[in-house]
C-alpha cells in the first residue's frame, strides 16, 4: 500500500462547476496534511494545509480532513480555465519530519 | 524575500557522463530537501539536511547520488555516472529548523535532467 494514494484523473469539470479532489494516506500517525499545485513544467506551488478534522476554506478552495477515514479532500467551487493543473496531496510523515506525496490528479477545466 | 533558487534550470547529458545541481535556500532556511519527480508521479525525497548534517539519506541510491551542503547553505547534487533512468525533473526545498512537515515547506524551479 502507497503511503498516499490519489486518483490520477483525469478529472474533467465544465467551468463554474465544483471540483472535487480527494487523497487517502496510511500512516494513522500524520498530523499534517497539504495540497500543493502543479502547472505543467513547473514546480509544485502550496495552496492548502489542514492539521484538524473538518472544513477549512481559503477564497475558492476548501479542504476537508477525516483523520478517522484517513481521508482528505480539496473542493475547488466556481472553477476556471486557470485551476486546470496537477493537484498533489501530501502528508507529513512523523517519524521522518518530511512530506509523503501522492502521485497527483490531473485536473481538467472546460470553458 | 529570494525563494529557492535552482541551476541549471534544463541539463541534457549523454549517459555515464556526471552531472551536478546546485540550490540555494531562502535565507535563514536550516532544513533543505531534495526530491526527484519522475514524469506523471509525484515528489519523492532523495535526503534531508538539517544544517549541514544529512539526516535523512535513505532514498539516495549512494552508488551513484552523492550530496553536500558545506557551511550548512547552499547544496549540491551530484550524479556520476548518469543512466538513461535519471531522466526527470530534481526538486529543491527548504523550511525554518524543524517546521518542514509541520508547515509545508517552499520548492525551488527544478532542474529538468534528460540523459540520452
Amino acid at each position: 500500500q502507497k503511503e498516499v494514494e490519489q486518483n490520477s484523473g483525469p478529472l474533467s469539470v465544465p467551468e463554474g462547476a465544483i471540483a472535487s479532489l480527494n487523497c487517502t494516506y496510511s500512516d494513522r500517525g500524520s498530523q499534517s496534511f497539504f495540497w500543493y499545485r502543479q502547472y505543467s513544467g513547473k514546480s509544485p506551488e502550496l495552496i492548502m494545509f489542514i492539521y484538524s478534522n473538518g472544513d477549512k476554506e481559503d477564497g475558492r478552495f476548501t479542504a476537508q480532513l477525516n483523520k478517522a477515514s484517513q481521508y482528505v479532500s480539496l473542493l475547488i467551487r466556481d472553477s476556471q480555465p486557470s485551476d486546470s493543473a496537477t493537484y498533489l496531496c501530501a502528508v507529513n510523515i512523523v517519524y521522518g519530519n518530511k512530506l509523503v506525496f501522492g502521485a497527483g490528479t490531473i485536473l481538467r477545466v472546460k470553458s | 524575500e529570494a525563494g529557492v533558487v535552482q541551476s541549471p534550470r534544463y541539463k541534457i547529458i549523454e549517459k555515464k557522463q556526471p552531472v551536478a545541481f546546485w540550490c540555494n535556500p531562502i535565507s535563514g532556511h536550516n532544513t533543505l530537501y531534495w526530491y526527484r519527480q519522475n514524469l506523471g508521479q509525484g515528489p519523492e525525497l532523495l535526503i534531508r539536511y538539517e544544517n549541514e548534517e544529512a539526516v535523512d539519506d535513505s532514498q539516495l541510491p549512494k552508488d551513484r547520488f552523492s550530496a553536500e551542503r558545506l557551511k550548512g547553505v547552499d547544496s549540491t547534487l551530484k550524479i556520476q555516472p548518469a543512466e538513461l533512468g535519471d531522466s526527470a525533473v530534481y526538486l529543491c526545498a527548504s523550511s525554518s529548523e524543524g517546521r518542514g512537515a509541520d508547515y509545508g515547506y517552499t520548492f525551488g524551479s527544478g532542474t529538468r535532467l534528460t540523459v540520452v
